[in-house]
């Protein structure tokens, strides 16, 4: 199981902004993956192996963590990162997702 | 750049079976080495993991959902299909096809189709 928190996080422009995935179990860092979604789209792929930036993604955005615990920080926030983000681990039998964080600017 | 689309009806009867497809386009789907998957979200569940087939055709599905789901490739059509047998109306959903890279064990999706609707309701 992946807990995302805080459910909602209401933040300024320029602002930055830490979320957090913790897992049930411990966690091998190369399975932790961080989507972004917008309303009406799917979700777009943020960050893969906990930390690493997938192609196009502004350096914002940075993912860090092992174990349990895993975060994404969104720094100098723009108004186009009003969205919901979810965490996904490979749990061998079944891919999970994290419930999401909504982010609103 | 891959481009994925789900097709199929946006409405089913309960205890009926759900058929979608999703037509890749900018790359051959037999080709390379990904997890071609099915995840579909709903305001209540969020986003949840259905199934995969891997490029060599093997399968893997939730094992919550496994009895009821058959996932398919036809690569003479670049296309793969999901069927849900038996829906009720907690399998009413957004419904995405994406496409899984692997990455040291695991996999994560780079690319996702825009998603389809479907109802099941009488």
């Amino acid at each position: 199981v992946l807990t995302q928190s805080p459910g909602t996080l209401s933040l300024p422009p320029g602002a930055t902004v830490t979320l957090s995935c913790r897992a049930s179990q411990s966690v091998y860092s190369s399975d932790l993956v961080w989507y972004q979604q917008k309303p009406g789209q799917a979700p777009r792929l943020l960050i893969y192996s906990a930390s690493n930036r997938a192609a196009g993604i502004p350096d914002r955005f940075s993912g860090s963590g092992s174990g349990t615990d895993f975060t994404l920080t969104i720094s100098r926030l723009e108004p186009g990162d009003c969205a919901i983000y979810y965490c996904q681990q490979d749990a061998g039998s079944s891919i999970v997702f994290g419930g999401g964080t909504k982010v609103e600017i | 750049q891959v481009q994925l689309q789900e097709s199929g009806p946006g409405l089913v009867k309960p205890s009926q079976t759900l058929s979608l497809t999703c037509t890749v386009s900018g790359d051959s789907i037999s080709s390379g080495s990904f997890y071609w998957s099915w995840i579909r979200q709903t305001a209540g569940r969020g986003l949840e993991w259905i199934g995969r087939i891997y490029t060599s055709g093997s399968i893997k599905s939730n094992p919550s959902l496994m009895s009821r789901v058959t996932i398919s490739l036809d690569t003479s059509m670049n296309q793969f299909s999901l069927q849900l047998a038996s829906v009720t109306a907690a399998d009413t959903a957004f419904y995405y096809c994406a496409r899984g890279t692997p990455h040291y064990g695991s996999y994560y999706y780079e690319s996702w189709g825009q998603g389809t609707l479907v109802t099941v309701s009488p």
